[in-house]
């Protein structure tokens, strides 16, 4: 059963609108990342939260934002969607204090910007 | 970031093949993951490996910590169509992982 959950699975959107990818996670992890990953390709990491309040971006560049308001949500904004954003959002989470530290991914969001 | 080299890129067997995969990096990991993804789904962590020389098996899989601490390898058994997706392993050095570019796995029945 999944214990981190992202919405939408699939997005087709127009050029230019706003959107907001949704992560929640019900583990009580502190770790929270943002992976952007083309069909069949490696996966980019470009966003990540070390706790409430925290972010970073990572070694990808993107012109997305994201928030750490609760321990459990971590939401992707774009403010202005792009053909270039067309790809694969994956969300994850982790928690290495308790030794284990395994990331566990969400489904992801499939997103099209037409 | 971190390179991972993951070899072979792809591949295509015949099921009941074995299949042997492995992970390069010129750097040290403290920790080694091998995940799974199936299409149009998020990656599934089949093994984690915590020590240098470790060898752990789950069903089919077996995968392995090398001696250097560069390096892992995954294999799989008597493969199945079932075992299609991409390969990705992961290295850990602090608080942060990296990813391997992936092995793209076919079986043909």
């Amino acid at each position: 059963e999944a214990d981190i959950y992202q919405t939408p699975r699939y997005l087709v959107i127009g050029t230019g609108k706003k959107i907001t990818l949704e992560c929640s996670q019900t583990m009580g992890h502190d770790k929270m990342y943002w992976y952007q990953q083309d069909p069949g390709m490696e996966l980019h990491l470009i966003h990540y939260s070390y706790g409430v309040n925290s972010t970073e971006k990572g070694d990808l560049s993107s012109e997305s934002t994201v928030s750490r308001i609760r321990t459990e949500h971590f939401p992707l904004t774009l403010e202005s969607a792009r053909p270039s954003h067309t790809s694969q959002y994956l969300c994850a989470s982790s928690e290495f204090s308790t030794g284990n530290y395994g990331y566990t991914f969400g489904s992801g969001t499939r997103l099209t910007v037409v | 970031g971190q390179q991972l080299n993951q070899s072979p890129q792809s591949m295509f067997i015949q099921e009941g093949e074995d299949v042997s995969m492995n992970c390069t990096s010129s750097s040290i990991f403290n920790t080694w993951l091998w995940y799974k993804q199936d299409p149009g789904e998020g990656p599934v962590l089949l093994i984690a490996l915590y020590k240098a020389g470790e060898l752990t098996s789950n069903g089919r899989l077996t995968a392995q910590f090398g001696i250097t601490r560069k390096d892992s390898f995954l294999n799989i058994s008597a493969s199945i169509p079932s075992d299609v997706g991409i390969y990705f392993c992961a290295g850990r050095t602090g608080n942060q992982f990296y990813f391997g570019t992936g092995t793209s796995l076919t079986v043909i029945p």
